[in-house]
């Protein structure tokens, strides 16, 4: 089946450094995406892996590996802003759809 | 720009009732769409996607429904509501990265 694992929550401080797991089960992949969501609001597109390796936008960089169906989110100077959940997604080549995760819940705290 | 247009943005409906989230999307054609429910704390359940007009698969069988009558309008429908539709759904269409969607605002159901 298809599937994404992560952490229910998180908790650091601000300044810090975090980083978010995911592993996933799938038969066919195109790659994984990242999504922020606070809370009330509509999630938004962060980044996406389709090659092994570090992508880096900022503050955040994303991290995949294929072969162990893993990747991760990593979030650096983290700000109170940064409060929210965080999501995994993959889309398989059986349907042009993403496949969420059930998300991360990262709290920052002062 | 390019923009997905949600409504009502929240509304509170019996058990048993009709139901019609409706989305439509400004500058760009020809978009994949896509209606997902987030209950309360959770992830996103994918529900319907299209590829075109009138293109429409489902991925969880229930008493929802979902319609594309123009290539840039798509909706969801209910006849009769379950306490269990409510949720946050949100339409999305696919942007020009794999693995990009864009979502609107979301339309809060509460089924009472």
């Amino acid at each position: 089946g298809q599937s994404l694992e992560q952490p229910s929550e998180v908790t650091a401080v601000e300044g810090a450094i975090v980083q978010i797991n995911c592993t996933y089960q799938t038969s066919g992949f195109y790659g994984l995406s990242w999504y922020q969501q606070h809370d009330g609001g509509a999630p938004t597109f962060l980044s996406y892996n389709a090659l092994d390796g570090l992508e880096e936008t900022g503050r955040f960089s994303s991290f995949l590996s294929r072969s162990d169906s893993y990747g991760y989110l990593l979030l650096q100077e983290l700000q109170m802003k940064d409060s929210a959940s965080y999501f995994c997604a993959f889309e398989d080549t059986g349907r042009r759809a993403l496949t969420f995760g059930s998300g991360t819940r990262l709290q920052v705290q002062p | 720009s390019q923009t997905i247009h949600q409504w009502p943005a929240t509304l509170v409906q019996p058990v048993g009732s009709p139901l019609s989230l409706e989305c439509t999307v400004e500058g760009t054609s020809n978009p994949n769409l896509y209606w997902y429910r987030q209950a309360a704390g959770r992830g996103l359940q994918l529900l319907f996607y299209s590829v075109g007009i009138g293109q429409i698969s489902s991925e969880v069988p229930q008493n929802l429904s979902a319609s594309r009558p123009q290539d840039r309008q798509f909706i969801l429908s209910s006849k009769k509501l379950l306490l269990s539709d409510s949720g946050f759904y949100l339409c999305a269409r696919h942007g020009a990265v794999t693995g990009e969607l864009f979502f609107g605002e979301g339309s809060r159901l509460t089924v009472l």
